[in-house]
């Protein structure tokens, strides 16, 4: 089954710095990968999606690249501000077109810092 | 727009007792819809998935049912509640590529 692994601690980091947030995969390629963000007792929801053929994606303050050789999605907040403070999750999509399963990291727990 | 609706917010249950969690989703036909549960500090668990009315795919033995009665309802169920069923569990559905939470049912076994 596929494996996927964040960056295990918390991460703290001072308003206005650049917050990085790591994923990696083993067991297969996805066509795509995807992060969300989660909020104490809500739902996850999606932030950004990124595909095996986009080297890097951009959405305002947010950037996520996709290394396929690597096997690893980086998560970039830049300007970071307290509000940004949640816990991001990255996930890959069903195995094939067939599959319904998408797999979730167990999520890095992010404090922006005033 | 789509909506997801997951009912109640909160609940405490005692040990044996049933459980009935609703979802609905508005807005798309014929979703993939999803069950997790998220314990605290761990990943989410993949519980059921469903692709079609009455269709149910289960990823892990348990104590809990789901059922899917119409396009758009997805219910998890229990007969009797163990203290290791509490946990945060959380609706989704999917548009193939992406997917989208509700906000989850807090339960606690008393």
């Amino acid at each position: 089954s596929q494996k996927i692994e964040q960056n295990s601690e918390a991460l703290n980091i001072q308003e206005g710095k650049t917050a990085t947030l790591t994923c990696n995969y083993t067991n297969y390629s996805p066509a795509y990968l995807q992060w969300y963000r989660q909020d104490p007792g809500r739902g996850p929801v999606f932030l950004l999606l990124i595909r095996e053929n986009e080297k890097e994606k951009r959405k305002e303050r947010l950037k996520v690249t996709f290394d396929t050789t690597l096997k690893q999605s980086l998560f970039h907040i830049t300007a970071s501000q307290p509000a940004d403070s949640a816990t991001y999750l990255c996930a890959l999509p069903p195995i094939s077109n067939t599959g319904n399963q998408f797999y979730f990291g167990t999520g890095t727990s992010l404090t922006v810092i005033p | 727009s789509q909506t997801i609706h997951q009912w109640p917010a909160t609940l405490v249950q005692p040990v044996g007792s049933p459980l009935s969690l609703e979802c609905t989703v508005e807005g798309t036909s014929n979703p993939n819809l999803y069950w997790y549960r998220q314990a605290a500090g761990r990943g989410l668990q993949l519980l059921f998935y469903s692709v079609g009315i009455g269709q149910i795919s289960s990823e892990v033995p348990q104590n809990l049912s789901a059922s899917r009665p119409q396009d758009r309802q997805f219910i998890l169920s229990s007969k009797k509640l163990l203290l290791s069923d509490s946990g945060f569990y959380l609706c989704a559905w999917s548009d193939r590529l992406t997917q989208h939470f509700g906000d989850g049912t807090r339960l606690s076994i008393l």
